[in-house]
């Protein structure tokens, strides 16, 4: 079965530094799809970034890079020169690119940005 | 363009009545999921609709159903409500199958079960 793993339940970051949010999944299938959503504490949950499992590159979508490392089933969230308004929760998600396309979310971490 | 839509926002049943909460995705978007939310048990997966068709169910008991409509729009009910139903419903939609585009989440639906 598919499993996603949020380990952090709370981080903490100065302003303007980086942060990593880390992301362990599970899954047997090979085709499937990463994803790192936002949620402030409006709720409306945001798209942040998508890795594909056969992508060997890292995605990066502004100061978002998603940390891929296949082997390890590995798929860390990294926001560089952080932002008082990043502080929300983050969750990740895998979708099953074969059987239905269903996707799951982990636990979440709640971030919070330090001025 | 609009982005999704749920209505109602916010709503209060008694134990054992029954609710219908009403999504509509982007236009153009075929794919509808439902998702509750609580803070125990974080997003749980309801169902994925496509075409009309359910694609997924998640783990829930049979008194959650839902469908799809041939425009897309998608409704889910919930019938003899529990006070652990309580809980924020969210649905997404996304345009295709697959691809690199993440789901549009809507607003949500806060039920509030009494």
């Amino acid at each position: 079965a598919q499993k996603i793993t949020q380990t952090q339940p709370g981080m903490f970051v100065q302003e303007k530094e980086a942060v990593t949010l880390d992301c362990t999944y599970d899954t047997s299938d090979q085709s499937y799809g990463l994803f790192w959503y936002k949620q402030p504490s409006s709720g409306e949950m945001i798209f942040l970034i998508y890795q594909g499992s056969y992508d060997e590159q890292n995605a990066t979508e502004g100061r978002y890079s998603l940390n891929f490392q296949k082997a390890r089933k590995s798929a860390n969230l990294v926001i560089s020169a952080s932002q008082l308004g990043d502080s929300a929760m983050y969750f990740c998600a895998m979708r099953d690119n074969t059987g239905g396309f269903k996707t799951i979310f982990g636990a979440g971490t709640r971030l919070f940005v330090k001025a | 363009k609009a982005g999704v839509t749920q209505t109602p926002r916010y709503l209060i049943k008694t134990r054992g009545q029954q609710v219908t909460l009403s999504c509509s995705p982007i236009s153009g978007h075929r794919s509808v999921s439902w998702y509750q939310q609580t803070p125990g048990q974080g997003l749980q997966f309801l169902f994925e609709y496509f075409s009309e068709t359910q694609r997924n169910k998640g783990n829930f008991p049979g008194r959650f159903s839902g469908r799809q409509f041939s425009n897309s729009r998608s409704e889910m009910n919930v019938s003899t409500l529990e006070l652990g139903d309580s809980a924020l419903y969210l649905c997404a939609s996304r345009a295709d199958n697959g691809g690199t585009n993440g789901y549009t989440f809507g607003s949500g639906t806060r039920l509030t079960v009494v």
